[in-house]
């Protein structure tokens, strides 16, 4: 099965700093790969899908970008609301999987 | 406005099984366009899917659970249900069901229940 392996695990930034997420599939998985953000307490929601597509209603400060293995969730001026896990998952073939979560967190 | 909904034992003893069901609301199960999922969340862990069936009741499931676990369809309720057998206090976590669109290209999870809280105890 394709691994999704995330980085960093955990980060803190200042408001306003520019934020990067990395997700790394064992194998390609062409652009098959959304990206959730989950607050604390709460339901993921779904926030890009086929890589780099905005869902409706998300801010346009998030954008994502990437494509085979490398894959890369960035938020160009993190707010306080983004205090969240955010996860990766592949969707190319079942078994779908996602990545273990990237804590972020305001300095 | 598409809902979820899980509902369920919130505890069940070590070896026995966990059933769970996911009633939708504001979409048919049987419109040939979804395939309807159940993604696990121990606390303070990450998400696992565990599997998902398409209206005509094929199913897809997560190899690391396949042999304990069995997804079904009722169209007639529009509800989805899992069941998990033999389970252990490892299987205690939040059990969401979620919605994607069944098309080539497509996996993502737009739409997702609040999720049920089940502990395995004695």
């Amino acid at each position: 099965d394709i691994q999704m392996t995330q980085s960093p695990s955990s980060l803190s930034a200042s408001v306003g700093d520019r934020v990067t997420i990395t997700c790394r599939a064992s194998q390609g998985i062409s652009n098959y790969l959304a990206w959730y953000q989950q607050k604390p307490g709460k339901v993921p929601n779904l926030l890009i899908y086929a890589a780099s597509t905005l869902h409706p209603g998300v801010p346009s400060r998030f954008s994502g970008s990437g494509s085979g293995t490398d894959f890369t969730l960035t938020i160009s001026s993190l707010q306080p609301e983004d205090v969240a896990t955010y996860y990766c998952q592949k969707y190319n073939t079942v078994p779908w999987t996602f990545g273990q979560g990237t804590k972020v967190e305001i300095k | 406005q598409v809902q979820l909904q899980e509902s369920g034992p919130g505890l069940v003893k070590p070896s026995q099984t966990l059933s769970l069901t996911c009633t939708i609301s504001g979409a048919f199960i049987n419109s040939n366009n979804y395939y309807w999922s159940w993604i696990r969340q121990p606390a303070g862990k990450g998400l696992e899917w565990i599997g998902r069936i398409y209206s005509s009741g094929s199913t897809d499931y997560n190899p690391s659970l396949n042999s304990r676990v069995t997804i079904s369809v009722d169209t007639s309720e529009n509800q989805i249900s899992l069941k998990l057998n033999s389970v252990t206090a490892a299987d205690t976590a939040v059990y969401y069901c979620a919605r994607s669109i069944a098309m080539s290209g497509k996996g993502e999870f737009d739409y997702w229940g609040q999720g049920t809280l089940v502990t395995v105890s004695s």
